[in-house]
């Protein structure tokens, strides 16, 4: 069964350092998300990319958070530098929107603890 | 911007029981609505999806309905079980997906 791929599953860092997840989604899937859910939270949309464009990044802290899609695949999401709010749980989702139908697909996720 | 909130945030009973979670959302032009599960730890799993024309699915024990009007899905558990224990969250999706805080289900042996 086709799955989000995502890693590292964890990652500690310390504070001002550089972290960066990946993310494969389902293969034939155009829209990718990345969302960021902190403990007791529900998901909070950061970045949303239709193929390699971005059609929504609203709530990324583009200060320090970076996301790309090369190729309209695979995409990276980049912390510089982190800080210690930034520990939370790092979620890629996958779909594909198909005249309104969108249903949604998650990977496990990328718990990052900052130090 | 779309908002969604799911009432109670938290809900514990006795196995056996019949539960109802809610959700609400602003924007009634959605394309449909997603119902997940999450265990600690863990990324989400899809129980059901209910299509913006359609008023309910429903997968075994689980149904879920949707009245799009009034902005509101419910997801129905019958007989619930200790396996059932998790983070039950909702999205709605529309030009993007947004998610509820989530309903954390504690079901009793």
């Amino acid at each position: 069964e086709a799955e989000v791929a995502q890693s590292p599953r964890y990652k500690i860092t310390e504070k001002s350092q550089a972290v960066a997840f990946w993310c494969d989604p389902i293969s034939g899937h155009a829209t990718l998300y990345w969302y960021r859910q902190i403990l007791g939270q529900g998901p909070e949309l950061l970045v949303q990319f239709q193929d390699e464009s971005v059609v929504d990044d609203s709530q990324l802290p583009k200060d320090r958070f970076s996301a790309e899609r090369l190729k309209g695949v695979d995409s990276t999401l980049k912390i510089q530098p982190a800080e210690l709010g930034d520990s939370a749980m790092y979620l890629c989702a996958s779909s594909l929107r198909d005249r309104g139908f969108v249903e949604a697909f998650f990977g496990q996720g990328t718990r990052l603890t900052v130090v | 911007k779309q908002e969604v909130t799911q009432i109670p945030a938290a809900l514990s009973v006795p196995e056996g029981e019949n539960l109802v979670l809610n959700c609400s959302f602003t924007d009634s032009a959605i394309y449909n609505l997603q119902w997940f599960r999450q265990d600690p730890g863990k990324g989400l799993t899809s129980l059901l999806l209910i299509q913006s024309s359609q008023r309910e699915q429903t997968s075994g024990r689980l149904n879920a309905s949707l009245d799009k009007s009034s902005g509101r899905s419910t997801l129905y558990i019958a007989a619930s079980q200790p396996g059932d224990s998790a983070t039950y969250l909702c999205a709605a999706s529309g030009p993007d997906m947004r998610f509820g805080a989530g309903t954390r289900l504690t079901v009793k042996p």
